[in-house]
């Protein structure tokens, strides 16, 4: 299984820029999607092929990379992205996930 | 607009079944691979397996291959999960999703609509 690793939390100042990494074991080309999930809610998608923004995703939201190296991105940070953000791999079967970085503001 | 509607989930004994259900609307269900994910109560993520639009084909994680089952009825634009002798570990939010297609240089697949999720609990 193709393992992705994120770092577990960040911390940001609103109106400041967020960097969310995923690294996976294995090239996954561009396949690569990232998912907010606030507290109680089910997951969104936000960016999707690793930088395509989603349908009705605000342009504050970004993702850059391909292969194993993938990057998200927020800027600006607003009161409202406060949730943990998921990468996940569709490269190959089983689909993965990573374990989540929790967005915190300062 | 999209949605997808679980039910079924609730609180079930070691080894026994359960059946989940999710309801789409919004779109021609008919047309969708679908999916169902799990996420575990330390907020693990899971990918439980997909199934054709048609109903023809199904892949699951091979660790849940033998205990779970997908299936779907177009007529009722319902999608099901077939779960057996359920274990503690079982214990997790599930959610049906709809996979949608993407083309960047391939074709690839993306979850990008996600039901509120049914709650399982697995406990004597």
């Amino acid at each position: 299984d193709i393992v992705l690793t994120q770092s577990p939390a960040l911390a940001v100042s609103l109106g400041q820029r967020a960097t969310i990494s995923c690294r996976a074991s294995e090239s996954v080309r561009s396949s690569m999607h990232w998912y907010q999930q606030k507290s109680g809610q089910q997951p969104k998608l936000l960016i999707y092929g690793a930088s395509n923004l989603a349908s009705g995703v605000p342009a504050r939201f970004s993702g850059s990379g391909s292969g194993t190296d993938f990057t998200f991105t927020i800027d600006p940070v607003e009161a409202d992205d406060i949730a943990t953000y998921y990468c996940q791999q569709s490269r190959n079967d089983p689909l993965t996930f990573g374990s989540g970085t929790k967005l915190e503001i300062k | 607009e999209v949605q997808l509607v679980e039910s079924g989930g609730g609180l079930v004994q070691p080894g026994a079944s359960l059946k989940l259900s999710c309801v789409a609307s919004g779109f021609t269900f008919s047309d969708y691979w679908m999916s169902w994910v799990r996420q575990t109560p330390g907020k693990t993520m899971e990918w439980i397996g997909d199934i054709k639009y048609d109903g023809s084909y199904t892949n699951y994680a091979p660790s849940l291959k033998n205990r779970f089952t997908i299936s779907r009825d177009n007529a009722k634009s319902t999608l099901y999960l077939q779960m057996s002798n359920v274990r503690s570990e079982d214990t997790a939010t599930y959610y049906c999703t709809r996979e949608e297609w993407a083309y960047y240089g391939y074709i690839d697949y993306v979850m990008d609509a996600w039901g509120q999720g049914a709650s399982v609990t697995v406990s004597s």
